[in-house]
């Protein structure tokens, strides 16, 4: 299975500064098809996942555009220009070129 | 509008067996790859199996392989999971999920112990 790591695992951060979250798979998630199937989710506490971005960089629907991604073949970088308040919460990158598929352990955001 | 809603948690002894299942509303079901995603306590996701709109694909996590079973009904638009040989690892809320993880249900918790 691919390994997802995501460094730092805790960003404490002073509100309305900028917060970035670094993942890197085990192999390459560039699918046979020519995409890439790398997502970034978020889980505020007490709530289940909310998927952010899809295929790298593609905000879904409602996402606010302070939150952006970046990567390409092994790594990938999830933004956030100006961290708000109700951004606290985990993040996940997560893979699914290849099945099953696997996320990071998550990245704690918190205010400081 | 779009919903999944996860049911058929609860108390199990180590080695016994649940049926969790998720209904879909709102969206086509027969349409979409689903999933089941769970997490321990205090910890992180884990993806634990998916299907294929028609069920001909299933994939499954290693740690489960053998123990669990995805299936779904795409006429009653529901996705299953039967869990047997329950571990204490088990222990986790279960989501289910669809597609590429757009849309999620609020959660079914099973809890393996004696």
């Amino acid at each position: 299975d691919i390994v997802m790591t995501q460094t730092p695992l805790s960003s404490p951060v002073t509100l309305g500064q900028p917060a970035s979250i670094s993942c890197r798979s085990s192999q390459s998630l560039v699918h046979s098809d020519g995409n890439t199937y790398l997502s970034w989710l978020q889980q505020r506490p007490g709530q289940p996942p909310r998927l952010l971005i899809y295929k790298i960089s593609n905000r879904f629907s409602g996402v606010p555009d302070r939150f952006s991604g970046s990567g390409a073949g092994t790594d990938f970088t999830l933004k956030i220009s100006r961290v708000e308040a109700e951004d606290v919460g985990v993040y996940y990158c997560m893979q699914a070129t290849q099945f099953p598929g696997t996320f990071g352990q998550g990245t704690k955001v918190e205010i400081k | 509008e779009v919903q999944l809603v996860e049911s058929g948690g609860g108390l199990v002894q180590p080695g016994g067996s649940l049926r969790l299942s998720c209904a879909a509303s709102g969206f086509t079901f027969s349409s979409y790859w689903m999933s089941w995603v769970r997490q321990a306590p205090g910890k992180g996701l884990e993806w634990v199996a998916n299907i294929k709109q028609d069920g001909s694909e299933k994939y499954y996590v290693d740690s489960v392989k053998g123990r669990f079973t995805i299936s779904r009904d795409n006429a009653k638009n529901s996705l299953y999971l039967q869990m047997n040989s329950l571990r204490a690892e088990d222990t986790a809320v279960y989501y289910c999920a669809r597609g590429a993880m757009d849309v999620w249900g609020k959660g079914t918790t099973v809890t393996v112990s004696s």
